[in-house]
């Protein structure tokens, strides 16, 4: 059975913070990782990871995967009251269909 | 990337009644989704749905409590029947487009 396992479940920090977000993981017929950002109810899409050692950077996230290790990171430098929410990791597979960590849920404090 | 939209947004139901959830694309995709997201918990897949085809439903989801209609690439529908207080949650669609995207999902909400 896939295991896709987050950590930590919550953590609160203070702007300008960096968080890690962990992200590790058993599947079979892997074909990519994926982080998401949850507000409310619409999951939007952040990163698919698919190559080892090769980071993905947008603004102020950033991410990485480590196909031997099998996890994954998602670091958000000088955190603002804005990426409060619920970052979600799923392993997608070659059959397509996606399988969830429990996410991670992140409060920023003003 | 693809844009999706779902209707309705949130709902408040009867016990026993069944609601219909439309999932609408801005492209052609062979591939959706539907996920099941119950309070506090992450999301579950529910069913594959592609055009031409049969869903076909995950372990301990089945046919007769969410019938899923396909009826061309752009658009798909969930239908929870015969509700109760545990099929509370938000329901999304999603699409493979190079990854998944999401809707923004249906808050349904049983009495």
């Amino acid at each position: 059975e896939d295991k896709v396992v987050q950590s930590p479940l919550s953590l609160v920090v203070h702007e300008g913070d960096t968080v890690t977000l962990n992200c590790s993981y058993e599947v079979t017929n892997f074909r990519s990782l994926l982080w998401y950002k949850q507000e409310k109810k619409a999951p939007t899409f952040l990163f698919m990871l698919t190559s080892s050692g090769i980071e993905k950077k947008s603004g102020r996230l950033s991410s990485i995967l480590d196909k031997k290790e099998l996890f994954s990171i998602l670091n958000i430098t000088a955190t603002q009251t804005g990426d409060s929410a619920v970052y979600l990791c799923a392993v997608d597979r070659n059959d397509y269909k996606l399988s969830f960590g429990a996410g991670t849920t992140v409060t920023v404090r003003a | 990337s693809a844009v999706i939209s779902q209707k309705p947004s949130r709902d408040i139901c009867q016990r026993g009644t069944s609601l219909t959830i439309q999932c609408q694309v801005d492209s052609q995709v062979t591939m959706m989704f539907w996920y099941r997201q119950q309070p506090g918990q992450s999301l579950t897949l529910i069913a594959t749905a592609n055009q031409g085809s049969e869903a076909t439903y995950e372990s301990g989801f089945v046919i007769d409590k969410f019938p899923i209609s396909r009826p061309n690439l752009t658009f798909s529908t969930l239908t929870v029947s015969n509700m109760s207080p545990e099929d509370s949650s938000i329901y999304l669609c999603s699409v493979e487009a190079d990854t998944q995207y999401f809707g923004p999902g249906t808050r349904l909400t049983v009495l």
